[in-house]
């Protein structure tokens, strides 16, 4: 089973500038997160999607920050403009969990490592 | 507000000595528990999760985590400890029901010594 794919790796901006992360997740996955990573801690969720829905994007910095699902399947995260404190590496999660499959763990991907100087 | 908390930044022990890892959580209702472990270099991976049932439950590479209701802890432990181990350990939890987020603790860093 193919695992959940992120593209790019690394990303190496300059302040102000726009950035998208793409996400395919594993096949028949429900649900969908990204989550941030700033180094030294634990991820933070930045929005949860159930098929193409957003479940939960309260901690997504709207101003800027912007997410997509298209069809259920893949899903876009962009920042527009970027700025020194999103350096970070940018997980996208993906899980069967949703509708009466309900225990069930996240899968991650590699993550993208993004860099704002 | 739900909370996932990590006591401990790092820990450090003996290769073959018992590890331990520390969680507690601070959610409404009856929560599903999960440890993530992140190898350097390498993504999340899933260790083990509590759901319902045994409060000791078993997951990969030997590890395991007792669910205690009453202390609201859930502590990842591991009879004997490898080098192989090293790496950083994440506590996660949704509550009940369904359709909530998936929170993480701050993580901590185990470190085995030979």
């Amino acid at each position: 089973e193919a695992g959940v794919a992120q593209s790019p790796r690394y990303k190496i901006i300059e302040k102000r500038q726009s950035v998208a992360f793409w996400c395919n997740p594993i096949s028949g996955h429900a649900t969908l997160y990204w989550y941030q990573q700033i180094l030294g801690q634990g991820p933070k969720l930045l929005i949860q999607f159930q098929n193409n829905g957003v479940v939960d994007d309260s901690q997504l910095p709207k101003d800027r920050f912007s997410a997509e699902r298209l069809k259920g399947v893949d899903s876009t995260l962009k920042i527009q403009p970027a700025k020194l404190e999103d350096s970070a590496v940018y997980l996208c999660a993906s899980s069967p969990r949703g509708g009466r499959v309900l225990n069930t763990e996240a899968f991650f991907g590699q993550g993208t490592r993004l860099t704002v100087v | 507000a739900q909370s996932v908390a990590q006591p401990e930044d790092q820990v450090n022990v003996a290769e073959g000595n018992p590890l331990t890892v520390k969680c507690t959580y601070s959610v409404s209702g009856n929560p599903y528990l999960f440890w993530y472990v992140q190898y350097p270099n390498r993504g999340l991976q899933f260790l083990l999760k509590y759901i319902t049932g045994d409060n000791l439950v078993k997951g990969s590479y030997g590890f395991e985590a007792e669910f205690n209701k009453s202390q609201t802890s859930f502590h990842l432990k591991k009879p004997s400890a490898l080098v192989s181990d090293t790496a950083l350990y994440y506590c996660a939890v949704i509550p009940r029901p369904a359709g909530n987020k998936l929170t993480f603790g701050g993580g901590t860093r185990v470190l085995v010594k030979p």
